[in-house]
């Protein structure tokens, strides 16, 4: 079965920093694919970006990246230069193989920028 | 990408009662599916609605308590029957087309007393 680990709760980061939401996983599939997603007050999910586990670049979207390292099967979600409208929850999940396309998501991390 | 919409985008309701949620995707899509986010938790998944069969339910989700209809490729509907407290939850539907991405409807915020 996969798993998907968030170990941040929440965090707290001064505005124009950058922020890395940490996010392991565990699957014995070879192919798999890792998603972010935002999550601000109003509920809806926003998607950030993806990562296919056959992908060998790392992933960028604007001011988001994904960190991402197979061996120790970890997909960090990096934000440079935070604003104030990323205060939201975050979301790591998973994909399973190709076919059946349903997400197995992390607990979250609540991020909030500091003026 | 795709633009998914729902209805109701919230609802409170009493105990006892069902509510129907709809989630309509403004292009064909292989693949919906329905979410369900508790308080303060993260999105777990219902089921899968197929289209022109039955929805494929996740373990401890039964189709008594969560019908779901699937009629289109662009339409879905997802029923929450014989609602408790415990029910009180954001639902999701999601959908994904044949490239990787999966998008979310904005959520029914529901509420039973």
């Amino acid at each position: 079965a996969q798993k998907i680990t968030q170990t941040q709760p929440g965090m707290f980061v001064q505005e124009k920093e950058a922020v890395t939401l940490d996010c392991t996983y565990d699957t014995s599939d070879q192919s798999y694919g890792l998603f972010w997603y935002k999550q601000p007050s109003s509920g809806e999910m926003i998607f950030l970006i993806y990562q296919g586990s056959y992908d060998e670049q790392n992933a960028t979207e604007g001011r988001y990246s994904l960190n991402f390292q197979k061996a120790r099967k970890s997909a960090n979600l990096v934000i440079s230069a935070s604003q104030l409208g990323d205060s939201a929850m975050y979301f790591c999940a998973m994909r399973e193989p190709r076919g059946n396309e349903k997400l197995t998501f992390g607990t979250g991390t609540r991020l909030t920028i500091i003026p | 990408s795709a633009v998914i919409s729902q209805k109701p985008s919230r609802d409170i309701c009493q105990r006892g009662t069902s509510l129907t949620i709809q989630c309509q995707v403004d292009s064909q899509v292989t693949m919906m599916f329905w979410y369900r986010q508790q308080p303060g938790q993260s999105l777990t998944l219902i089921a899968t609605a197929n289209q022109g069969s039955e929805a494929t339910y996740e373990s401890g989700f039964v189709i008594d308590k969560f019908p779901i209809s699937r009629p289109n490729l662009t339409f879905s509907t997802l029923t929450v029957s014989n609602m408790s407290p415990e029910d009180s939850s954001i639902y999701l539907c999601s959908a994904c087309e044949d490239s990787y991405e999966q998008y979310f409807g904005p959520g029914t915020r529901l509420t039973v007393t």
